[in-house]
């Protein structure tokens, strides 16, 4: 089956930092990418998605490219703010699932 | 309206207690799900509907029945629970099974459930 490997948190930056979170993935065939976030006390939202290699999923300034040769999916934002805290999960999809990464969680100080 | 409501949004219950989780879409998916996350873990499938009838239950245990009246409304039966299965249950739609292109999956705001 599918794996997702994100790095470990928490992620602590000053609001403005550049933000990198890093995620591989294993997968056969050809997943869908996705980046979901949860917010404190929340379900979870789609940030931003790719469905192909060299796709680039982008929402809210986060970006992340689907890269097949390295089976990698990071997601990144220029400037991070206090609103960006919470936490991130980097997910592939194939067949009738979903394969979640343990998640990442950001913390955002002025 | 690209929203997944469930209701009620706590619920503290005995192990001997019989209560339902509900779970609502109005997009037209024809995919629905239950899952299960403890604090600080992803989400674990518990079930997955697709078009009214069950497709995979992830080997859970019969103290979770779920149920699809129709499109729209998903439902967890929960019946003699563990302290253990205090957890947030979220519930999921998407237009058809997750993986597709266009079957990114919406996720309600869940229900925290405390079993004492």
């Amino acid at each position: 089956g599918n794996s997702v490997t994100q790095m470990e948190g928490p992620v602590t930056l000053s609001e403005e930092a550049f933000l990198t979170i890093n995620c591989t993935y294993t997968a056969t065939g050809y997943p869908s990418l996705f980046w979901y976030v949860q917010y404190p006390g929340e379900g979870l939202q789609l940030l931003l998605k790719a469905t192909k290699a060299d796709d680039k999923g982008s929402n809210k300034g986060f970006e992340a490219t689907y890269r097949k040769e390295t089976t990698s999916f990071h997601l990144e934002k220029g400037s991070v703010q206090v609103s960006d805290s919470a936490v991130y999960f980097c997910v592939t999809g194939t067949a009738s699932k979903l394969t979640f990464g343990t998640g990442t969680r950001l913390q955002v100080t002025l | 309206d690209t929203e997944v409501t469930q209701t009620p949004k706590h619920l503290v219950m005995g192990m001997t207690n019989k209560k339902s989780l509900k779970c609502e879409q109005h997009m037209g998916h024809r995919a629905m799900y239950w899952y299960k996350q403890k604090a600080k873990k992803p989400p674990e499938l518990m079930f997955v509907y697709s078009y009214e009838k069950l497709s995979i239950n992830e080997s859970v245990p019969s103290r979770f029945s779920p149920e699809c009246p129709n499109s729209s409304l998903l439902n967890l039966h929960l019946h003699a629970l563990q302290p253990e299965d205090s957890a947030l249950y979220l519930c999921a739609s998407s237009q058809g099974l997750a993986g597709g292109p266009y079957n990114e999956q919406f996720f309600g705001p869940g229900t925290r459930l405390t079993v004492l």
